[in-house]
């Protein structure tokens, strides 16, 4: 079956403007995750879903973050006035559920943002 | 300091070569030990996986733990071209919120 995708693969935006990144999970999983991966940072924890409810913000850098998933799928990743260091790879991963074991994450190929 | 450290490299070694990669981790709470391969401008994906302490091994590749030390290894046997990527290592605790925490990855060449 079809992985986890991310859209758009690339995006690159002048400083101040707001951005969309959009995740299709795969099919049939209920946990959604958003990490960012910047350059000599590795991945870094945003925000989970399990359905639509988001039980861990913790990870949200600013208020300008934000994050939306409905009918337990698709999930919208949104950075309000971005800045030069919005700047990095965005990517979202999907379990099969959530638990107290640790379901296998699958990631998504991720959608690279510069902000100019 | 990080929750997890992991030497970014970069590492060259020529082909059939033993790697070895490791992480060192100051969280006691983590109870699941992965180790991702990514490849460039793809995402990550689990190579292996274990729980608590312990070796884990899967064709080339074996995973240690040792959790009195806090570290964790990846070992490559018999290295090949195909390898030539960013290996990262990540953790997780046993309950609450089923983040992953990484290592910053270190990036890895096999050269034919």
């Amino acid at each position: 079956g079809a992985g986890v995708s991310q859209s758009p693969s690339n995006k690159v935006t002048e400083k101040g403007k707001d951005v969309e990144l959009r995740c299709d999970p795969i099919s049939g999983h209920t946990a959604l995750y958003w990490y960012r991966q910047s350059l000599g940072q590795g991945l870094e924890f945003l925000i989970y879903f399990q359905g639509n409810s988001a039980p861990d913000k913790s990870g949200l850098p600013s208020d300008r973050f934000s994050a939306e998933r409905t009918g337990g799928s698709v999930s919208t990743l949104t950075i309000q006035r971005t800045q030069q260091e919005d700047s990095a790879v965005y990517l979202c991963a999907s379990s099969l559920t959530f638990g107290l074991f640790q379901e296998t994450q699958y990631f998504g190929p991720g959608t690279r943002l510069l902000v100019l | 300091q990080k929750e997890v450290e992991q030497d970014p490299g970069p590492l060259s070694v020529p082909e059939g070569a033993i790697v070895s990669l490791n992480c060192t981790y100051s969280n006691s709470a983590f109870q699941y030990f992965m180790w991702y391969r990514q490849y460039s401008r793809k995402g990550p994906e689990l190579l292996m996986y274990t729980y608590s302490s312990g070796n884990k091994e899967d064709g080339r590749f074996t995973a240690q733990v040792d959790k009195s030390s806090k570290y964790i290894s990846l070992f490559i046997r018999d290295s090949q071209p195909s390898d030539s990527a960013t290996y990262l290592c990540a953790m997780s605790a046993i309950q609450g919120a089923q983040k992953l925490v990484f290592g910053q990855g270190t990036r890895l060449t096999i050269n034919p």
